[in-house]
Protein backbone atom coordinates (compact mmCIF):
# COMPACT_ATOMS: atom_id res chain seq x y z
CA UNK A 1 0.00 0.00 0.00
CA UNK A 2 1.30 3.36 -1.12
CA UNK A 3 0.23 4.77 2.65
CA UNK A 4 -2.00 7.87 2.90
CA UNK A 5 -1.43 10.13 0.37
CA UNK A 6 -2.26 13.85 0.93
CA UNK A 7 -1.64 16.77 -2.19
CA UNK A 8 -0.83 19.51 -2.51
CA UNK A 9 2.52 18.95 -0.99
CA UNK A 10 2.87 22.39 -0.89
CA UNK A 11 0.21 25.19 -1.25
CA UNK A 12 0.54 29.12 -1.11
CA UNK A 13 -2.15 31.26 -1.49
CA UNK A 14 -3.53 34.74 -1.16
CA UNK A 15 -5.49 35.68 1.81
CA UNK A 16 -8.97 35.33 1.28
CA UNK A 17 -8.96 32.58 -1.10
CA UNK A 18 -10.32 29.24 -1.28
CA UNK A 19 -8.03 26.40 -0.46
CA UNK A 20 -8.59 22.87 -0.34
CA UNK A 21 -6.27 19.65 0.98
CA UNK A 22 -6.84 16.74 -0.19
CA UNK A 23 -6.27 13.16 1.60
CA UNK A 24 -6.73 9.17 0.52
CA UNK A 25 -6.42 6.89 3.17
CA UNK A 26 -5.03 3.57 3.66
CA UNK A 27 -7.33 0.96 1.89
CA UNK A 28 -9.62 -0.17 4.51
CA UNK A 29 -8.78 1.99 7.60
CA UNK A 30 -12.00 3.18 9.33
CA UNK A 31 -11.02 6.19 10.72
CA UNK A 32 -9.32 9.26 9.44
CA UNK A 33 -8.38 12.01 11.43
CA UNK A 34 -7.15 15.78 10.34
CA UNK A 35 -4.44 16.85 12.28
CA UNK A 36 -2.75 20.89 11.97
CA UNK A 37 0.89 21.21 13.49
CA UNK A 38 2.20 24.80 14.40
CA UNK A 39 5.08 25.40 16.61
CA UNK A 40 2.55 27.13 19.13
CA UNK A 41 0.55 24.37 19.37
CA UNK A 42 1.96 21.51 18.26
CA UNK A 43 0.04 18.68 16.52
CA UNK A 44 -3.41 19.71 17.22
CA UNK A 45 -6.85 17.55 16.30
CA UNK A 46 -9.07 19.47 13.64
CA UNK A 47 -11.77 16.70 13.23
CA UNK A 48 -12.42 13.15 12.40
CA UNK A 49 -14.35 10.53 10.86
CA UNK A 50 -15.03 7.31 11.63
CA UNK A 51 -16.81 5.35 8.07
CA UNK A 52 -16.85 8.24 6.84
CA UNK A 53 -18.63 10.28 9.32
CA UNK A 54 -17.33 13.04 11.53
CA UNK A 55 -17.90 12.23 14.80
CA UNK A 56 -15.64 14.99 16.57
CA UNK A 57 -15.39 18.76 14.58
CA UNK A 58 -14.65 20.57 17.91
CA UNK A 59 -11.02 20.93 17.18
CA UNK A 60 -11.92 23.11 13.98
CA UNK A 61 -10.99 26.50 14.56
CA UNK A 62 -13.50 28.52 13.00
CA UNK A 63 -16.50 27.90 10.58
CA UNK A 64 -13.94 28.86 7.94
CA UNK A 65 -13.07 25.57 8.31
CA UNK A 66 -14.97 22.41 6.82
CA UNK A 67 -14.09 18.74 6.09
CA UNK A 68 -16.03 15.71 3.82
CA UNK A 69 -15.49 12.31 3.44
CA UNK A 70 -17.99 11.30 0.16
CA UNK A 71 -16.21 8.06 0.63
CA UNK A 72 -14.33 5.34 2.09
CA UNK A 73 -10.97 6.80 -0.08
CA UNK A 74 -11.02 10.52 -0.04
CA UNK A 75 -11.33 13.62 2.20
CA UNK A 76 -11.28 17.26 2.22
CA UNK A 77 -10.38 20.02 4.29
CA UNK A 78 -11.53 23.59 3.18
CA UNK A 79 -10.51 26.66 4.75
CA UNK A 80 -12.60 29.63 3.29
CA UNK A 81 -11.54 32.21 3.31
CA UNK A 82 -7.95 31.83 3.83
CA UNK A 83 -5.87 34.23 6.75
CA UNK A 84 -2.40 34.02 7.09
CA UNK A 85 -2.76 32.49 10.86
CA UNK A 86 -3.82 29.67 8.89
CA UNK A 87 -0.32 28.68 7.51
CA UNK A 88 0.67 25.60 9.10
CA UNK A 89 1.28 21.77 7.81
CA UNK A 90 -1.66 20.14 7.65
CA UNK A 91 -1.25 16.12 8.14
CA UNK A 92 -4.32 13.54 7.39
CA UNK A 93 -4.02 10.38 9.35
CA UNK A 94 -6.10 7.22 9.48
CA UNK A 95 -6.40 3.93 11.94
CA UNK A 96 -7.81 0.42 11.34
CA UNK A 97 -11.04 -0.19 13.29
CA UNK A 98 -8.78 -2.19 15.92
CA UNK A 99 -8.18 -0.78 19.55
CA UNK A 100 -4.50 0.25 19.99
CA UNK A 101 -3.37 0.69 16.65
CA UNK A 102 -1.09 3.62 15.91
CA UNK A 103 -2.43 5.94 13.39
CA UNK A 104 -1.00 6.33 9.86
CA UNK A 105 -0.01 9.96 8.85
CA UNK A 106 0.82 11.42 5.20
CA UNK A 107 3.54 13.47 4.49
CA UNK A 108 1.49 16.53 4.88
CA UNK A 109 0.70 20.16 3.31
CA UNK A 110 2.25 23.10 4.21
CA UNK A 111 0.11 25.88 3.69
CA UNK A 112 1.56 29.57 3.50
CA UNK A 113 -1.42 32.08 3.44
CA UNK A 114 -0.04 35.88 2.19
CA UNK B 1 -4.85 23.51 28.00
CA UNK B 2 -2.47 20.61 27.04
CA UNK B 3 -3.33 17.33 28.29
CA UNK B 4 0.04 15.89 27.09
CA UNK B 5 3.15 17.91 27.36
CA UNK B 6 6.98 17.84 26.41
CA UNK B 7 8.48 20.67 28.08
CA UNK B 8 12.03 20.25 26.55
CA UNK B 9 12.03 21.67 23.12
CA UNK B 10 15.14 20.49 21.99
CA UNK B 11 17.67 18.57 23.49
CA UNK B 12 21.34 18.04 22.32
CA UNK B 13 23.12 14.64 22.78
CA UNK B 14 26.48 13.01 21.68
CA UNK B 15 26.53 10.06 19.37
CA UNK B 16 26.81 6.74 21.18
CA UNK B 17 25.22 8.28 24.72
CA UNK B 18 21.99 7.47 25.58
CA UNK B 19 18.63 10.37 24.83
CA UNK B 20 16.05 10.62 27.27
CA UNK B 21 13.38 12.08 26.09
CA UNK B 22 10.13 12.93 28.52
CA UNK B 23 6.55 13.58 28.18
CA UNK B 24 3.55 13.89 31.30
CA UNK B 25 0.38 14.44 30.70
CA UNK B 26 -3.11 15.34 32.56
CA UNK B 27 -5.70 12.72 32.11
CA UNK B 28 -5.52 9.84 34.30
CA UNK B 29 -8.28 8.20 31.60
CA UNK B 30 -5.05 7.98 29.48
CA UNK B 31 -4.30 3.61 29.25
CA UNK B 32 -2.23 4.19 26.04
CA UNK B 33 1.39 5.65 25.12
CA UNK B 34 2.97 5.92 21.83
CA UNK B 35 5.72 7.85 20.36
CA UNK B 36 6.06 9.08 17.18
CA UNK B 37 8.95 10.58 15.34
CA UNK B 38 9.30 13.15 12.62
CA UNK B 39 11.68 13.84 10.15
CA UNK B 40 11.93 17.43 8.14
CA UNK B 41 9.02 17.34 5.17
CA UNK B 42 7.79 14.15 6.11
CA UNK B 43 4.69 12.81 8.08
CA UNK B 44 5.07 11.71 11.68
CA UNK B 45 5.83 7.78 11.81
CA UNK B 46 4.90 5.28 14.72
CA UNK B 47 8.36 4.28 17.01
CA UNK B 48 6.89 2.47 20.01
CA UNK B 49 3.95 2.56 22.12
CA UNK B 50 3.06 1.25 26.05
CA UNK B 51 -0.09 0.04 27.85
CA UNK B 52 -1.15 1.19 31.07
CA UNK B 53 -0.54 -2.21 32.36
CA UNK B 54 2.60 -2.01 31.78
CA UNK B 55 5.47 0.24 33.23
CA UNK B 56 8.35 -0.65 30.28
CA UNK B 57 8.07 -1.51 26.87
CA UNK B 58 11.83 -2.43 24.64
CA UNK B 59 12.15 -2.23 20.99
CA UNK B 60 16.14 -2.76 19.85
CA UNK B 61 17.72 0.57 20.78
CA UNK B 62 14.39 2.45 22.14
CA UNK B 63 12.86 1.60 25.75
CA UNK B 64 9.56 3.05 26.81
CA UNK B 65 9.16 4.19 30.20
CA UNK B 66 5.83 4.44 32.06
CA UNK B 67 5.37 5.88 35.90
CA UNK B 68 1.41 6.02 36.16
CA UNK B 69 1.72 7.66 39.60
CA UNK B 70 3.66 10.48 38.60
CA UNK B 71 1.75 10.60 35.28
CA UNK B 72 4.99 10.45 33.39
CA UNK B 73 6.74 8.48 30.53
CA UNK B 74 10.21 9.07 28.90
CA UNK B 75 11.98 7.48 25.38
CA UNK B 76 15.21 6.18 25.91
CA UNK B 77 17.40 5.69 22.89
CA UNK B 78 20.83 3.61 23.18
CA UNK B 79 22.86 3.81 21.81
CA UNK B 80 22.00 7.52 20.24
CA UNK B 81 23.22 7.75 16.33
CA UNK B 82 22.90 10.87 13.98
CA UNK B 83 19.69 9.08 12.09
CA UNK B 84 17.83 9.46 15.15
CA UNK B 85 18.13 13.37 14.94
CA UNK B 86 14.63 14.17 14.21
CA UNK B 87 11.66 15.36 16.21
CA UNK B 88 9.63 13.11 18.92
CA UNK B 89 6.08 13.48 19.72
CA UNK B 90 4.53 11.67 22.65
CA UNK B 91 0.64 10.84 22.15
CA UNK B 92 -1.92 9.06 24.21
CA UNK B 93 -5.37 7.99 23.60
CA UNK B 94 -8.11 7.22 26.30
CA UNK B 95 -9.85 3.22 25.73
CA UNK B 96 -11.15 2.54 22.55
CA UNK B 97 -10.45 3.89 19.13
CA UNK B 98 -10.38 7.72 20.19
CA UNK B 99 -8.07 10.28 18.34
CA UNK B 100 -4.10 10.79 19.52
CA UNK B 101 -3.49 13.58 21.67
CA UNK B 102 -0.10 14.89 20.99
CA UNK B 103 2.38 16.60 22.76
CA UNK B 104 4.33 19.81 21.70
CA UNK B 105 7.06 17.73 20.17
CA UNK B 106 11.02 17.73 21.10
CA UNK B 107 13.60 17.67 18.31
CA UNK B 108 16.56 16.01 19.49
CA UNK B 109 19.78 16.79 17.46
CA UNK B 110 22.73 13.58 17.94
CA UNK B 111 25.97 15.39 17.31
CA UNK B 112 28.89 12.85 15.63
Amino acid sequence: DAGVIQSPRHEVTEMGQEVTLRCKPISGHDYLFWYRQTMMRGLELLIYFNNNVPIDDSGMPEDRFSAKMPNASFSTLKIQPSEPRDSAVYFCASSPGNIRTEAFFGQGTRLTVV
Amino acid sequence: DQQVKQNSPSLSVQEGRISILNCDYTNSMFDYFLWYKKYPAEGPTFLISISSIKDKNEDGRFTVFLNKSAKHLSLHIVPSQPGDSAVYFCAARYSGNTPLVFGKGTRLSVIA
